[in-house]
């Protein structure tokens, strides 16, 4: 059973950077899915935020590109996000997800609020 | 890269149908047959109820099923029951490794 799980500070100070790790068990990064974080902040939608296959590449909205890093650490088998000048506009919650053109797997799901 | 538009708030009777809409351009829902749609209930994770526009993941009722005419997708609910009273998002393939959500539709079951 693939089991995905957010982790990371759940209070973070404007314009500092966002840093969680997703741990995966149940299934490897280096294969067969997109990797990925998509976050919804409190009373509203769902946003992708980006998302990598391993060896091919990873690909960022548009939005949020010039802020976002994910990167995979396929020795301990999780991913992580970083997101850098942080505003209130970005307190979420945050999900790991496991992508096939459609989200096949989600964590739980870590709330993160960005205040001082 | 917008966001899909989804209604903000349908309802429907218990053993009636509902539709939910999902209205994209041709460089999302129009062009790719990547449309899903997710079942979200308060402080859950959403749930995949339709990929690929129209297949049904093993364990979704039934009841549930996906079309699209252009770039609007449909979900279609039939035979609602009260578990069915959620938040509904769609989503699609955008092109180049992206992805786009709809705003989200509340279903109430009266």
């Amino acid at each position: 059973q693939v089991q995905l799980q957010e982790s990371g500070p759940g209070l973070v100070k404007p314009s500092e950077t966002l840093s969680l790790t997703c741990a995966v068990s149940g299934f490897s990064i280096s294969s067969n899915y997109y990797w990925g974080w998509i976050r919804q902040p409190p009373g509203k939608g769902l946003e992708w935020i980006g998302s990598f296959f391993h060896g091919r590449g990873t690909y960022y909205n548009p939005s949020l590109k010039s802020r976002v890093t994910i990167l995979q650490d396929t020795s301990k088998n999780h991913l992580s996000l970083k997101l850098s000048s942080v505003t209130a506009a970005d307190t979420a919650v945050y999900y790991c997800v496991a992508l096939n053109f459609y989200v096949v797997f989600w964590g739980q799901g870590t709330m993160v609020t960005v205040s001082s | 890269q917008s966001a899909l538009t989804q209604p903000r708030s349908v309802s429907g009777s218990p053993g009636q149908s509902v539709t939910i809409s999902c209205t994209g351009t041709s460089s999302d829902v129009g062009g790719y047959d990547y449309v899903s749609w997710y079942q979200q209930h308060p402080d859950k994770a959403p749930r995949v109820m339709i990929y690929d526009v129209t297949k049904r993941p093993s364990g979704v009722p039934d009841r549930f099923s996906g079309s699209r005419s252009g770039s609007t997708a449909s979900l279609t609910i039939s035979g609602l029951k009260a578990e069915d009273e959620a938040d509904y998002y769609c989503s699609s393939y955008a092109g180049s490794y992206t992805w786009v959500f709809g705003g989200g539709t509340k279903l109430t079951v009266l």
